[in-house]
């Protein structure tokens, strides 16, 4: 079972549309989570922290179950810049301050 | 501008050879990590260092070696040992106060 397991996709949504991924992790004594970002051939970059009360940035809201192991990111009003792929990432529970990253799930927002 | 910076973007190297691929951070953090990215695939740990002059293999550091010299600089040096090269490496960093790392452009090697 790998760590951290996502959807890979593709989703494919019209400008406008709400969409939600989901993200489940295995290891109980991870303590941070975090929603990246990744647009094709560059660097994944922190979309946003997600707290056990859940958050809230704009149009993106990210919502955490630690009984289950679940986190969720949902994205309202597409716009086509949202295209990307998205990364859920845990840390080890370890201390050492290391992460671990699901493979991502691709959105593409058409017209 | 505070950042990660990653040099350079694109690299070409002859099988057999060793390289050493640049990560220089000015954000004042401890720790710094090297991932290898593949087309498909998630981030995979290579290295990572807590503290200057120290580090610790990651999930799959055959084949590489890091040195922890300065606490702005963290190298990754692919060798001839490593089989299957050609990947895209990512270099990050750790905000030890929000557990957030920040990740450099990346270099993307390519073994001809």
């Amino acid at each position: 079972r790998k760590e951290v397991e996502q959807d890979p996709g593709p989703f494919n949504v019209p400008e406008g549309a709400t969409v939600a991924f989901n993200c489940t992790y295995s290891n109980s004594a991870s303590q941070s989570f975090f929603w990246y970002r990744q647009d094709c051939r560059k660097e994944p970059k922190l979309l946003m922290s997600v707290y056990s009360s859940g958050n809230e940035d704009g149009r993106f809201t990210a919502q955490l179950n630690r009984a289950s192991q679940y986190i969720s990111l949902l994205i309202r009003d597409s716009k086509l810049s949202d295209s990307a792929t998205y990364l859920c990432v845990v840390n080890d529970g370890t201390g050492f301050q290391k992460l671990v990253f699901g493979t991502g799930t691709r959105l593409l927002v058409s017209p | 501008d505070g950042g990660i910076t990653q040099s350079p973007k694109y690299l070409f190297r002859k099988e057999g050879q060793n390289v050493t691929l640049s990560c220089e951070q000015n954000l004042n953090h401890d720790a710094m990590y090297w991932y290898r990215q593949d087309p498909g695939q998630g981030l995979r740990l290579i290295y990572y260092s807590q503290i200057v002059n120290d580090f610790q293999k990651g999930d799959i550091a055959e084949g590489y070696s890091v040195s922890r010299e300065k606490k702005e600089s963290f190298p990754l040096t692919v060798t001839s040992a490593q089989k299957n090269p050609t990947a895209f490496y990512l270099c990050a960093s750790t905000d030890t106060f929000t557990d957030t790392q920040y990740f450099g452009p990346g270099t993307r090697l390519t073994v001809l």
